[in-house]
């Protein structure tokens, strides 16, 4: 059972360059979030998915976006990177939103530099 | 403006002794409240949680209690053990923004033999 996997690991941008970071679930899960983390901010919600086909903006969703085409991914988009989105990013997915005490599985993380 | 903090960016303890990790919110819309846990180079995994309609929540070794009047959380580590060396992390969310956590910055945990 893999759960939630991020592809890739570790990733090197350039200033300006554009990627996809790719997560996947089997689980079955409606829920589907990316969060980034950056030293002494905590987790912070970039863009959320309540089912396929659905996708919301979250607490930091400029310079990203998102495509939920099938139930079991859900992509997030850098069009055009910049230093300030150097940072891991975190891919979760639940069965119901978290917010009612329900467990949300995370991947393994992304570690992103842009240059 | 951070509306869950934990202030504590570090808690050392001794193997054997209790951790007590804090956290302070200020929306008092928030309605649940849960603990994740994070080793290094992993993602957090969920430890804990909590409804405001409760006061404590136990599970094994690990205990919230919530004090809404001072809007503040607390999560309990009895006995601390090694493995529990991680980062913790509170979140919370309201019931109008429920897909929505907001994390606090986390507090590192390191249990000393």
């Amino acid at each position: 059972n893999a759960g939630v996997t991020q592809t890739p690991k570790f990733r090197v941008l350039k200033t300006g360059q554009s990627m996809t970071l790719l997560c996947a679930q089997d689980m079955n899960h409606e829920y589907m979030y990316w969060y980034r983390q950056d030293p002494g901010m905590g987790l912070r919600l970039i863009h959320y998915s309540v089912g396929e086909g659905t996708t919301a903006k979250g607490e930091v969703p400029d310079g990203y976006n998102v495509s939920r085409l099938k139930k079991q991914n859900f992509l997030l988009g850098l069009e055009s990177a910049a230093p300030s989105q150097t940072s891991v990013y975190f891919c979760a997915s639940s069965y119901r939103p978290p917010g009612q005490g329900t467990e949300a599985f995370f991947g393994q993380g992304t570690r992103l530099t842009v240059v | 403006d951070q509306q869950v903090k934990q202030n504590s960016p570090s808690l050392s303890v001794q193997e054997g002794r209790i951790s007590i990790l804090n956290c302070d919110y200020t929306n008092s819309m928030f309605d649940y409240f849960l603990w994740y846990k994070k080793y290094p180079a992993e993602g957090p995994t969920f430890l804990i949680s909590i409804s405001s309609i409760k006061d404590k929540n136990e599970d094994g070794r690990f205990t919230v209690f919530l004090n809404k009047s001072a809007k503040h959380l607390s999560l309990h580590i009895v006995p601390s053990q090694p493995g529990d060396s991680a980062v913790y992390f509170c979140a919370a969310s309201a019931p109008q923004g429920a897909q929505k956590l907001v994390f606090g910055q986390g507090t590192r945990l390191t249990i000393n033999p």
